[in-house]
């Protein structure tokens, strides 16, 4: 089955701890999404990866760290300097190049929670 | 002011029921409009791109008005499993598929 996954689907993390958050696809596509949902807000987007070895950062990258170096896969890493990352991350990937519409597919989220 | 607004309802239905929502964006530079559908922890799947002359996908019918820069989604004949929360989003011009997502609407239908 073509599809994203994410692991964990929960992860718990320490005061001053790095943690990361895997994504993964099969769809072939160039193109790869972080984003965090809070209650209450949209989703927001952290970083995105429009071809392997290359990406920008979103509206809300810091305390974040990315690696595209492969084309199916697209960690997350949450850094000790995100004072406030509870919260529900949602991996994402499209087609790719950027020309006209596209549509976006979702894996199915980490919740991530502080202890 | 939000680039995407929605009125985050609750909306309470009965089955059966036509329920409509609007979302109304600021970018006028949005070229690409879709409707998701988000139910409780779990991510966004894709209901519906919304196209200039509007579409329709059984009971759902999407509708785009430019000049007023707003989108809406109508569902007929509610059913139970149409509760869900439903997200409005924009794609602006030359944003290399950077979307930007309304809050949702969430929508209760009951029996």
């Amino acid at each position: 089955d073509g599809g994203i996954t994410q692991s964990p689907k929960y992860l718990f993390r320490k005061e001053g701890q790095n943690v990361t958050l895997s994504c993964e696809q099969n769809l072939n596509h160039d193109a790869m999404y972080w984003y965090r949902q809070d209650p209450g807000q949209g989703l927001r987007l952290i970083y995105y990866s429009q071809i392997v070895n290359d990406f920008q950062k979103g509206d809300i990258a810091e305390g974040y760290s990315v690696s595209r170096e492969k084309k199916e896969s697209f960690p997350l890493t949450v850094t000790s300097a995100q004072k406030n990352p509870t919260a529900f991350y949602l991996c994402a990937s499209s087609i790719g190049g950027g020309a006209g519409q596209e549509t976006q597919y979702f894996g199915p989220g980490t919740r991530l929670l502080v202890l | 002011r939000k680039e995407v607004e929605q009125d985050p309802g609750p909306f309470n239905v009965p089955e059966g029921a036509t329920v409509a929502f609007n979302c109304t964006y600021s970018n006028s530079a949005s070229q690409s409009f879709f409707w998701y559908r988000q139910d409780c922890r779990k991510e966004p799947k894709l209901l519906m791109s919304v196209y200039s002359s509007g579409n329709e996908d059984g009971r759902f019918t999407a509708q785009l008005n430019r000049a007023s820069q707003y989108i809406s989604l109508l569902i007929r004949d509610s059913k139970l499993s149409d509760s869900a929360t439903y997200l409005c989003v924009a794609q602006p011009t030359g944003t290399a598929s950077k979307l930007t997502f309304g809050t949702g609407t969430r929508l209760q239908v009951t029996l």
